[in-house]
């Protein structure tokens, strides 16, 4: 079964500063992908970055980068430059198998840019 | 490009009514899910359309929910009769067809669903 794990609630960061979002993942497919999504306080669903399981180099999109870590099962959201703006929901998701039908979601990690 | 779009935003209606709740995807995209978060809790996925065939409909919950995808074009998901366990935000998405592993969804802004 697949599952995502994000453990961090809530989290706060300086304006300007790095912050990084936790998420672990669990499947046994060996092809996957990882996604990571923003929710601001409007409601929409806003991909931000992708990567492949078979991508040997970390995704990076403007100021997101994903720290993938394979044997560690973990996809990391890297933003830098914090701005006020980076405040909102962010979902860890998967899906996995050549033909995946389901995306799998973590609960969600709510980030507070701070003036 | 339009994205994708839902309708209602919001929807607040008493146990035991009935909601209809509308998708329309992007233009092309054959993918069509529906997924729901209630409060506090992950994004569970509850049905895939390819075209206007289901191809997983593992996650509704009992079969007081139905949806559907006319002629591979909008889907409706229909609640009746509504519980309160209902309450969430019903998301929908699209993607390109094929294999989607790596095909991002492309999510409408949710209809936020309040059963009273």
């Amino acid at each position: 079964a697949q599952k995502i794990t994000q453990t961090q609630p809530g989290m706060f960061v300086q304006e300007k500063e790095a912050v990084t979002l936790d998420c672990t993942y669990d499947t046994s497919d060996q092809s996957y992908g990882l996604f990571w999504y923003k929710q601001p306080s409007s409601g929409e669903m806003i991909f931000l970055i992708y990567q492949g399981s078979y991508d040997e180099q970390n995704a990076t999109e403007g100021r997101y980068s994903l720290n993938f870590q394979k044997a560690r099962k973990s996809a990391n959201l890297v933003i830098s430059a914090s701005q006020l703006g980076d405040s909102a929901m962010y979902f860890c998701a998967m899906t996995a198998g050549w033909v995946g039908n389901q995306f799998y979601f973590g609960t969600g990690t709510s980030l507070t840019v701070i003036p | 490009e339009a994205g994708v779009t839902q309708f209602p935003s919001h929807s607040v209606i008493e146990k035991g009514q009935t909601v209809t709740l509308r998708c329309d995807p992007i233009s092309g995209h054959d993918n069509l899910y529906w997924y729901r978060r209630v409060m506090g809790k992950e994004i569970k996925f509850l049905l895939h359309f390819v075209k206007e065939s289901k191809q997983d409909e593992s996650g509704m919950p009992n079969n007081r929910f139905l949806a559907e995808r006319t002629g591979g074009t909008y889907s409706t998901l229909k609640v009746q009769p509504a519980e309160l366990e209902d309450s969430g935000v019903y998301f929908c998405a699209s993607s390109t067809g094929g294999a989607i592993f790596d095909s991002p969804l492309h999510f409408g802004n949710g209809t936020r669903l309040t059963v009273t």
